[in-house]
């Protein structure tokens, strides 16, 4: 089982919609939980951070955290052409020094 | 401006032949680190650094060496690159290891023949 899973993709949805991108990991004791964002040929980028249970907005993004289920998740409302990129789940384990990288979800957002 | 860098950003090279890419930030930050990205695999870690002359092992090290002899720099040395090393390279800092704003380096692209 990999540590950080992620559907890779492409995930499709039309200007104006939700897109919702999901992760799950396998480390329970996992402390805090990032999503980026890479546009093709460049490096990523940390739009959202969460640590604990639960929602967290920042304008057009709300990062869903939940522990029990080893799950986080990113929505993205009003999807934007501009938001087509790949967004990549990054977790910090238990022991706090290593940030372990999902494969990715390329997100495509259609005229 | 804050920001990492990295060079060289394009690199071909033979089998063999040492190489090392530099990394430096400007933000002085404590955490550094280095990743390879490829296609199907995603980011890995090859080696960090929780700052100066302390530096650990990641996912993928073999093959790999690194120095922190100052906090701003972070070399990454191929001591005797192979095929199976032509990768994406990133290099990545951040205030500390806890802290999880990464900052990312735009990237070195090496391809071994």
């Amino acid at each position: 089982q990999k540590e950080v899973e992620q559907n890779s993709g492409p995930l499709s949805v039309p200007e104006g919609a939700i897109a919702s991108l999901n992760c799950t990991y396998s480390d329970r004791g996992s402390q805090s939980f990032f999503w980026y964002r890479q546009y093709s040929g460049k490096s990523p980028e940390l739009i959202m951070s969460i640590y604990s249970n639960g929602d967290k907005e920042d304008g057009r993004f709300t990062a869903q955290l939940n522990k029990a289920s080893q799950y986080v998740s990113l929505l993205i409302r009003d999807s934007q052409p501009s938001d087509s990129a790949t967004y990549l789940c990054a977790v910090r384990g238990g022991g706090g020094n290593k940030l372990t990288f999902g494969t990715g979800t390329q997100l495509k957002v259609e005229l | 401006e804050a920001q990492v860098t990295q060079n060289p950003r394009y690199l071909i090279t033979v089998t063999g032949k040492k190489l090392t890419v530099t990394c430096s930030q400007n933000m002085n930050h404590e955490y550094m680190s280095w990743y390879r990205q490829d296609p199907g695999l995603g980011l890995r870690q090859i080696y960090y650094s929780m700052n100066v002359e302390v530096t650990d092992k990641g996912d993928v090290p073999e093959g790999y060496k690194v120095s922190r002899k100052e906090k701003r720099n972070f070399p990454l040395i191929l001591e005797s690159p192979s095929p199976n090393q032509t990768s994406l390279y990133f290099c990545a800092s951040s205030l500390a290891a806890g802290t999880g704003t990464q900052y990312f380096g735009p990237g070195t692209r090496l391809l071994v023949l």
